[in-house]
């Protein structure tokens, strides 16, 4: 089965401290991989996406993610922490070349930052 | 990047009446559209998806009849939710694939939050 595992539910971090964001998909074909921010009561906007090449990816905001295959995971990451970064994280995964499917979402990680 | 504009942002409305909610891609024909819905503090619901003059496809468990979806054009898509009542109150989200290139990321529209009274 097609899914994407994000087992944190809520995560705390201290602003200034370093973020990992867990992500593990099951997929049967090569996934394209992404991660979306969602800002409450806000749409989601796209950090970084990954399909192929080098493996860690640079997205905006200061995110950047690993591609690890033999992990089946995807883990987004940041060196330091901003209280702007507070927000609904979510890893999604689907088919490459094929615009008329959808992507498979994970329940998402909440992300608090403490001063 | 692509720009996936959604229509009303907040709507409030009576039990039993039904509301329409517009998705439209700004720069780029969509063939397909995505309609998902979110609860609160939940992740995202994948309810059909919308396909460019053909009748749109449902997930199990959504009903048709209730959630209409209809995709007239390359741009737009719209769902309207029929006899509304309070348990269809939630977040809902048009999202499109931009079919250009590797047909890759998925944007989405900035949400309809619906409260039915």
């Amino acid at each position: 089965a097609q899914s994407v595992t994000q087992p944190d539910i809520h995560i705390t971090v201290s602003e200034g401290a370093s973020l990992e964001l867990r992500c593990n998909y099951s997929y049967g074909a090569t996934p394209y991989l992404f991660w979306y921010v969602q800002s409450p009561g806000q749409g989601l906007q796209l950090l970084l996406k990954y399909f192929s090449g080098d493996t860690l990816v640079q997205g905006i905001k200061g995110f950047e993610a690993e591609f690890k295959r033999s992990q089946s995971s995807f883990n987004l990451r940041k060196p330091s922490v901003h209280w702007s970064d507070a927000a609904e994280y979510f890893c999604a995964v689907g088919p490459l070349n094929q615009a008329g499917t959808a992507l498979i979402f994970g329940k998402g990680t909440t992300l608090s930052v403490s001063s | 990047g692509a720009v996936v504009s959604q229509h009303p942002s907040r709507v409030i409305c009576k039990s039993g009446t039904s509301v329409k909610i517009e998705c439209r891609s700004l720069d780029f024909q969509a063939t397909t559209m995505f309609w998902y819905r979110q609860f609160p503090k939940q992740s995202l619901m994948l309810m059909a998806t919308s396909n460019e003059g053909s009748k749109a496809t449902y997930e199990q468990g959504v009903e048709k009849d209730k959630f209409l979806i209809n995709h007239a054009s390359l741009t737009l898509s719209t769902l309207t939710v029929t006899s509304a009542h309070p348990e269809d109150s939630s977040f809902y989200i048009c999202s499109a694939r931009d079919g250009r290139g590797d047909g890759g990321e998925l944007f989405f529209g900035e949400g309809s939050r619906l409260t039915v009274l």
